[in-house]
C-alpha cells in the first residue's frame, strides 16, 4: 500500500525556534499534499494544500508567514513553523494523494508531536 | 460547503458483537466518502471509500460501510468487533478523490471483553 513518511515524529524545543517537518511519499508521486493540525481529542483541521511546484493554498485563519510550506518535488513537502510559541504546540499530520490517478484516497503520515516550551 | 457529522463521541461494544459507527454528510454534487482509523499518537489509516457503484463497500480489517443517498449517510459497520478495533474513527467527505477532505469530529470506539 501507499506509504507516507513524516519526520520527525516528536519535537520539543524552546519558544522562538523554527521547526521544519518533512512529509515524504515513499512509493508514489504526490502532486498534492495536505497539512493538518489536530488538537487533543479533536478532529483534523486542514491548514493548507500543497501543490508541487506552486504556492500552497492556505485555509482561512492560517497564517502563511507563520506556517511556511514548500513542495519542491513530487515526493517531498515541508512545513516550517517559524518562531514557534507554546500556542503552536500541537499534533501536525500530513497526507498525500497519488498524482494522475483518479479517486485515490489520501494517505497519511504518522504525525509530528510538536511541544514548544 | 461540505460537512460531515458523527453524532456519537463514543461507542462501546462487547467483543464479538456487531458494531456501527454513524456518519452523515452534506455536499454539493456527488460525494466521495471515506473512513479512516487513528490509533494513539499515529496518523490516520485508510479503511474504505465510496466513490460510485455498489452501496455496500468492503474495506480493511473486516469493516464495511453502506452508502445511503436518501439519508445522506455512510455508516461504518463490522459484524464481529475485536478489542483491537478500539480506536478513533473518522468519516470524511470530498468532492473528488484528490480533493481536500472535510472530516467529522471523530468517534471513539471502545471494544470490551
Amino acid at each position: 500500500g501507499a506509504v507516507v513518511s513524516q519526520h520527525p515524529s516528536w519535537v520539543i524545543c524552546k519558544s522562538g525556534t523554527s521547526v521544519k517537518i518533512e512529509c515524504r511519499s515513499l512509493d508514489f508521486q504526490a502532486t498534492t499534499m495536505f497539512w493538518y493540525r489536530q488538537f487533543p481529542k479533536q478532529s483534523l483541521m486542514l491548514m493548507a494544500t500543497s501543490n508541487e511546484g506552486s504556492k500552497a493554498t492556505y485555509e482561512q485563519g492560517v497564517e502563511k508567514d507563520k506556517f511556511l510550506i514548500n513542495h519542491a518535488s513530487l515526493t517531498l513537502s515541508t512545513l516550517t513553523v517559524t518562531s514557534a510559541h507554546p500556542e503552536d504546540s500541537s499534533f501536525y499530520i500530513c497526507s498525500a494523494s497519488r498524482g494522475g490517478v483518479p479517486n485515490q484516497p489520501q494517505h497519511f503520515g504518522d504525525g509530528t508531536r510538536l511541544s514548544i516550551l | 460547503a461540505q460537512s460531515v457529522a458523527q453524532p456519537e463521541d463514543q461507542v462501546n461494544v462487547a467483543e464479538g458483537n456487531p458494531l456501527t459507527v454513524k456518519c452523515t454528510y452534506s455536499v454539493s454534487g456527488n460525494p466521495y466518502l471515506f473512513w479512516y482509523v487513528q490509533y494513539p499518537n499515529r496518523g490516520l489509516q485508510f479503511l474504505l471509500k465510496y466513490i460510485t457503484g455498489d452501496n455496500l463497500v468492503k474495506g480493511s480489517y473486516g469493516f464495511e460501510a453502506e452508502f445511503n443517498k436518501s439519508q445522506t449517510s455512510f455508516h461504518l459497520k463490522k459484524p464481529s468487533a475485536l478489542v483491537s478495533d478500539s480506536a478513533l474513527y473518522f468519516c470524511a467527505v470530498s468532492t473528488g478523490g484528490g480533493n481536500k477532505l472535510t472530516f467529522g469530529t471523530g468517534t471513539q470506539l471502545k471494544v470490551e471483553l
